[in-house]
């Protein structure tokens, strides 16, 4: 079982509304990525963290999303307005270094 | 940014028989290029992985050769059972910086027993 973990794992939110996914990293992770899977199953990175910086994060995620790392607390991802382009598979992953990622559950979000 | 190709889309095998996905990758700076399985509703599980400083790995009955002057590596499961039924994506990326992951576009497998 993944020991990155993942919360909900299922989110209903209609459009406009924010919706906030969080995840805890592997204990001694430092590096948290976060992934959209949509519903052909294409990975697109969202945003990336080393401890509670951000390293790198795309324009989309820069202008909609609100995200943070946090010391001692989970890191979150929040759309601030969903829209149905948002229903996708949010996936979290953490890494010791920037390559081998392992992946949480995933939070699946649904916008109606 | 880095662009990976994953072919073929759906791959349908005769259980015992051997399973071949290949990847291809634009940047020469990528050292890095694991795999991973993802069974319908779940997390994607790393499976294998390869460095530019090898050209073939095996764990069990998985396979990844690396082609780097190519710009290609691949995955190879001998001896497939129903159990490697899944999708499976590819990935490539640099160390050394803070680069991301960029997946290819998955592979359907289906082990037909």
């Amino acid at each position: 079982n993944s020991k990155v973990i993942q919360t909900p794992r299922y989110l209903v939110k209609g459009q406009g509304q924010k919706a906030k996914m969080r995840c805890i990293p592997e204990k001694g992770h430092p590096v948290v990525f976060w992934y959209q899977q949509n519903k052909n199953n294409e990975f697109k990175f969202l945003i990336n963290f080393q401890n509670q910086e951000v390293l790198q994060q795309i324009d989309m995620t820069e202008k909609r999303f609100s995200a943070e790392c946090p010391s001692n607390s989970p890191c979150s991802l929040e759309i601030q307005s969903s829209e149905a382009g948002d229903s996708a598979l949010y996936l979290c992953a953490s890494s010791l270094s920037p390559d081998t990622l392992y992946f949480g559950a995933g939070t699946r979000l649904s916008v109606l | 940014g880095e662009q990976v190709e994953q072919l073929p889309s759906i791959l349908r095998v005769q259980e015992g028989s051997s399973a071949s996905i290949n990847c291809s990758y634009e940047d020469s700076a990528s050292n890095y290029f694991p795999w991973y399985k993802q069974e319908p509703g779940e997390n994607p599980k790393l499976i294998i992985d390869i460095r530019s400083n090898m050209e073939r790995k095996q764990i069990q009955e998985l396979i990844v050769l690396l082609d780097k002057k190519a710009k290609r590596f691949s995955l190879h499961i001998t001896d497939t059972q129903p159990g490697d039924s899944a999708m499976y994506f590819c990935a490539a990326t640099s160390t050394g910086g803070n680069n991301k992951l960029t997946f290819g576009q998955g592979t359907v497998l289906s082990v037909i027993p």
